[in-house]
């Protein structure tokens, strides 16, 4: 167990629909990273929240939002979803910045 | 633009043979470079991280890895491989400016033949 904890981790559901990924760091960590992982694309950053503030942000479609609350998780929303979002969302979270994630076990997301 | 390249997508190798697995990267600052190794189903593991300093960094399960900043690469080795080291391999790269964002190379999947 690496600390940081993704539920759920498998998700199944029709295209158009909304879901939401969410996100608990490591004790004591106040980064939570999104990556999307998918065979075509590979591993992509999302983006990033630090201390509840957005700090960094990838390739994120406006489809998808992300925020961080108070106590420190995070929660991913996936909206309108299409075929081509089916991939492994991963959350990681570090102290602060740079230094080495802790990965979490990820969602998986298959779109019908 | 920034990018990571691992040029091998698969290598295979006997237990007990030495491994190594190339990272190219391309950036202008100066890098922070990592390689993380994922099993089926599980997230990624940091292995070992090099901001600066000696350019030979060791790490987790026996790995270590060279920054050589003239070919702008980040090997990772291990002298004897383990049946249990078979997984994918990420090499990354960050920057102190860019936050905690890192970018990743596609990967190379290791298979370990008994």
């Amino acid at each position: 167990d690496s600390g940081v904890t993704q539920t759920p981790k498998h998700l199944i559901t029709a295209t158009g629909q909304r879901v939401t990924l969410r996100c608990s760091p490591r004790s004591g960590d106040l980064s939570v990273y999104w990556y999307q992982q998918s065979l075509d694309q590979g591993l992509q950053f999302l983006i990033q929240y630090y201390n509840g503030e957005e700090r960094a942000k990838g390739n994120i479609l406006e489809r998808f939002s992300a925020q961080q609350f108070p106590d420190l998780h995070s929660e991913l929303n996936l909206s309108s979803l299409e075929l081509g979002d089916s991939a492994l969302y991963f959350c990681a979270s570090s102290v602060q910045g740079l230094g080495g994630y802790t990965f979490g076990s990820g969602t998986r997301l298959t779109v019908v | 633009a920034q990018s990571v390249t691992q040029p091998d997508i698969h290598i295979t190798v006997s237990e007990g043979a030495s491994l190594e697995l190339r990272c190219n990267y391309s950036y202008g600052a100066t890098p922070y470079l990592f390689w993380y190794v994922q099993s089926p189903g599980q997230g990624l593991q940091l292995l070992l991280k090099y901001f600066s300093g000696d350019t030979l960094v060791q790490g987790i399960k026996g790995f270590e890895a060279e920054f050589k900043r003239s070919q702008s690469s980040f090997n990772l080795r291990k002298p004897s491989v383990h049946w249990s080291d078979a997984a994918e391999y990420f090499c990354a790269v960050g920057a102190n400016n860019q936050g905690g964002k890192l970018i990743f190379g596609q990967g190379t999947e290791l298979s370990v033949k008994p």
